[in-house]
């Protein structure tokens, strides 16, 4: 299993500004996800992100729009750049096991950072 | 691409009755996951039960089971005996064995009622 912290848990953030999420998991995993869940809206993954490389977007998104660092195997980060209100989303946190756990497909979730864009 | 498809977007039911919410997905891979995820109001999506495609045998746990038909690719949850803290937004999942990526359907909000 794996524990996610996300911070912030939630945020109101003005247009035209950038917000960063944090994530923490308990323990070293390989990869970790970013999902967006817009309004009354199902999971969409935003990317995929790799200890020491790129991260890998889906289509439809973009580094310059949701930079992603991953400076560890613990850690990373989804920025969320120049807001407007269609930003306005729960983003999620996600991981499989930790490395050496058996990979049994299911994916872990932080309690998700809800933002709201004015 | 795979796709998850879920027909009931709201479901009810009184306190202790029992529930089957739909699913079907679309694949040409013969090797898979599927799931069912749970998002209760406070937002941390949790797993409900989990089936992989090679095996025949519907998974199972506690209240909860699944009626797995391959052919079909279809993939229902049955919640027996269901309680107020079933109420959740559910949203069945498919990834390929190998394939890191997790599709979700678009989720079906059941409410339990007392």
């Amino acid at each position: 299993s794996a524990v996610i912290s996300q911070k912030p848990s939630r945020d109101i953030c003005q247009r035209g500004t950038s917000l960063t999420i944090q994530c923490q998991v308990d323990s070293q995993v390989t990869m970790m996800f970013w999902y967006r869940q817009q309004p009354g809206q199902s999971l969409t993954l935003i990317a995929t992100a790799n200890q020491g490389s790129e991260a890998t977007y889906e289509s439809g998104f973009v580094i310059d729009k949701f930079p992603i660092s991953r400076p560890n195997l613990t850690f990373s980060t989804l920025t969320v750049s120049n807001m407007s209100p269609e930003d306005s989303s729960i983003y999620l946190c996600s991981v499989y096991g930790g490395i050496g756990q058996p990979n049994t497909g299911e994916l872990f979730f932080g309690e998700g950072s809800r933002l709201t864009v004015l | 691409a795979q796709t998850v498809t879920q027909s009931q977007p709201e479901m009810s039911v009184q306190e202790a009755e029992t529930v089957t919410l739909s699913c079907t997905y679309d694949t040409s891979e013969n090797n898979y996951y599927l799931f069912w995820y749970k998002q209760p109001p406070s937002r941390q999506m949790i797993l409900v039960i989990r089936q992989e495609a090679y095996k025949q045998q519907n998974a199972t746990e506690n209240r909860f089971s699944v009626n797995f038909q391959k052919a079909a690719k279809s993939f229902s949850l049955k919640i027996s005996d269901s309680q107020l803290g079933d109420t959740a937004m559910y949203f069945c999942a498919f990834t390929n064995f190998g394939n890191e990526k997790l599709t979700f359907g678009t989720g079906t909000r059941l409410t339990i009622i007392p």
